[in-house]
């Protein structure tokens, strides 16, 4: 299956300020997403990043405060905008290769926001 | 909306004994259900997955069994080890979407 980063790892940020969090795959994927999963709980899907076009947001996220930049096959950006503490989470990129439905994930980017 | 409902939330197991996960969907039209597991701290890793067209999968001493008419299906792990302690969710999704819905997830304890 394809390699797959994210940096930074990990982060601490003050309220109001924006941090953007870089997904790099070693080979071209059909799909990318971006996932929360808030401490304790369960994978929510933000949105489809789609190369050279706006991101799909799911219902509840709006690309004001996470917008989304997919400028090629193999990479992706989310970016967390005028974070509050409840922005505090662990943010995941997957990906979706081929015909099968079958995403793979991200190591993760955990955020912290004091 | 869609949801998917997944039990127990905890689940304490003797090692060598087995361990049993369930989870029930309500969009009609899913057809592809994964089952990921997460240690702590690290990513969530896909350990089977089942199409509607099966009812039973299995791997090593991991399996999967689907139930459509139901709309349920269930993850089974025999022979538990320390290292199985983890969270597991399951998740639905429809073929060609890649939209998945997740459970809420199981944290699985392996007592050796």
């Amino acid at each position: 299956s394809a390699v797959i980063s994210q940096k930074p790892s990990r982060d601490i940020c003050q309220r109001g300020t924006s941090l953007t969090i870089q997904c790099q795959v070693d080979s071209q994927v059909t799909m990318m997403f971006w996932y929360r999963q808030q401490p304790g709980q369960s994978l929510t899907l933000i949105a489809t990043a789609n190369q050279g076009s706006e991101a799909t947001y799911e219902s509840g996220f709006v690309i004001d405060k996470f917008p989304i930049s997919r400028p090629n096959l193999t990479f992706s950006t989310l970016t967390v905008s005028n974070m509050s503490p409840e922005d505090s989470s662990i943010y995941l990129c997957s990906v979706g290769t081929g015909a099968d439905n079958e995403q793979f994930f991200g190591p993760g980017t955990r955020l912290t926001v004091l | 909306g869609e949801n998917v409902e997944q039990h127990p939330s905890t689940l304490s197991v003797q090692e060598g004994d087995s361990a049993v996960i369930k989870c029930t969907y309500s969009d009609s039209a899913s057809n592809y259900f994964p089952w990921y597991k997460q240690e702590l701290g690290k990513r969530p890793q896909l350990i089977i997955d089942i199409r509607s067209n099966v009812g039973e999968k299995k791997d090593q001493r991991i399996a999967v069994t689907l139930n459509k008419t139901a709309k349920h299906f269930s993850l089974h792990i025999t022979e538990t080890q320390p290292e199985d302690s983890a969270v597991y969710f399951c998740a639905a999704s429809r073929s060609g979407t890649y939209k998945y819905i997740f459970g809420t997830g199981t944290r699985l304890k392996v007592l050796a």
